[in-house]
This record gives C-alpha cells, sequence and structure tokens, in this order.
C-alpha cells in the first residue's frame, strides 16, 4: 500500500538550533513529494516540492529538503530555527498510479521552538 | 488574488442534522479538492473534481457524504445525518489542471465542523 510516514510526532528545538523532520514514503511507482506547513488555525501552505531534477530542494523561509530515492525519504531541514517556525509540518505524495489526483499526507510533526 | 476561501469558518451542530460546507477555489483554477482533518487520522482526501470529467469520490467514507461542483467554481460539500465522528476540519484546496502547476494546491483555511 502506498503511504507516508514522518516518524516524529513532536520535536521540541531551541531557538537558533537546526531542526530536520523526518519523512519517508512507500510506494511502488513514481512520486511527487511535497512538505506543507499549517500554523494555527490556518490551513497548509506549500513549503516546498521535489517533482524531478536535483534531489536537493529549496523552499520558502529557509527550509530544504533532499530526495534520497534508495532510502525512500525527504527529510525537511532547516539550519536555524525562529520561534516564527513553531507550526506543524506535513510530508506529503502524489503518487503515479491510481488516485494520482489525491495527495496521501503524513501525519504531521508538530514543530515546537523554544527561546 | 484572492485565495481558497470556505464558509462557515466554524459549525457546530446536533447529532443528525445535515450540514453544508462551502469552498470557493482561485479564479482559474479547474481542480478543486476535499480533505477532512481529524485528531487519530490526519489529512485524508475525500474527493477530487476536475472540470466537466466524473469526480473521484474514492475518499468519500460513506454514502452521508456527498459533494458538488456547480458551473465549474464554487463546491458545497454536504454530511448528511450527522454524526460525532464526523468533527473535523475540513480542508478545500485547487489547483491548476495540467503542468507544473497541478502540482501545487492551494488550501482555504478550514471549516472546522463539532457534530454535539
Amino acid at each position: 500500500a502506498q503511504s507516508v510516514t514522518q516518524l516524529d510526532s513532536q520535536v521540541p528545538v531551541f531557538e537558533e538550533a537546526p531542526v530536520e523532520l523526518r519523512c519517508n514514503y512507500s510506494s511502488s511507482v513514481s512520486v511527487y513529494l511535497f512538505w506543507y506547513v499549517q500554523y494555527p488555525n490556518q490551513g497548509l501552505q506549500l513549503l516546498l516540492k521535489y517533482l524531478s531534477g536535483s534531489t536537493l530542494v529549496k523552499g520558502i523561509n529557509g527550509f530544504e529538503a533532499e530526495f534520497n530515492k534508495s532510502q525512500t525519504s525527504f527529510h525537511l531541514r532547516k539550519p536555524s530555527v525562529h520561534i516564527s517556525d513553531t507550526a506543524e509540518y506535513f510530508c506529503a505524495a502524489r503518487m503515479f498510479s491510481g488516485g494520482y489526483n489525491k495527495l496521501i499526507f503524513g501525519a504531521g510533526t508538530r514543530l515546537a521552538v523554544h527561546p | 488574488g484572492a485565495g481558497v476561501s470556505q464558509s462557515p469558518s466554524n459549525k457546530v451542530t446536533e447529532k443528525g442534522k445535515d450540514v453544508e460546507l462551502r469552498c470557493d477555489p482561485i479564479s482559474g483554477h479547474t481542480a478543486l479538492y476535499w480533505y477532512r482533518q481529524s485528531l487519530g487520522q490526519g489529512l485524508e482526501f475525500l474527493i477530487y473534481f476536475q472540470g466537466n470529467s466524473a469526480p473521484d469520490k474514492s475518499g468519500l467514507p460513506s454514502d452521508r457524504f456527498s459533494a458538488e461542483r456547480t458551473g465549474g467554481s464554487v463546491s458545497t460539500l454536504t454530511i448528511q445525518r450527522t454524526q460525532q465522528e464526523d468533527s473535523a476540519v475540513y480542508l478545500c484546496a485547487s489547483s491548476l489542471a495540467r503542468g507544473q502547476g497541478a502540482n501545487e494546491q492551494y488550501f482555504g483555511p478550514g471549516t472546522r465542523l463539532t457534530v454535539t
């Protein structure tokens, strides 16, 4: 079955520290991969996406992610976080098979940045 | 330009009542999606509309759920005979139909439904 797994439900980190939010996917077909951020009481905002080409993709707010096909991973990183990065982060996949039109989401990772 | 809008932002209803949730997609976006975000279930796909094609209803959890999209723009998600397990945030998203833009879904702020 196709799925997206976010390994950490919560990640606490101090301000200005680096952070990595982990995401793994399971699929026997090609995928497009995405990271979304959700601030409290708001909808989802696209941070970055991997469609093809360079495996290192850069997004908004200083985030980047690296696609690793052999490890079926798409981890999100930021070298120095701010208090304002506190939010929930969702990894998602769009798979080239039945149900191609929908995004399959991970369960989300709540990033809490402390001063 | 305006983003995806949804109404109402909050809805409290009694068990057994019907509810209608509305989504206004971004102008020019022919693809429209409904998702549900609930505790313990994460974000689940419900239904997808693209132009005049038959919608992909594969995510609707029961026949109490239905959706329509009139005139290729506004969409309404209807839940009949609501149950407490229907309590969730219902998110709408829209995108272009083809090309790179098809991979960028823009989400509305959601409707928080509480069934008492």
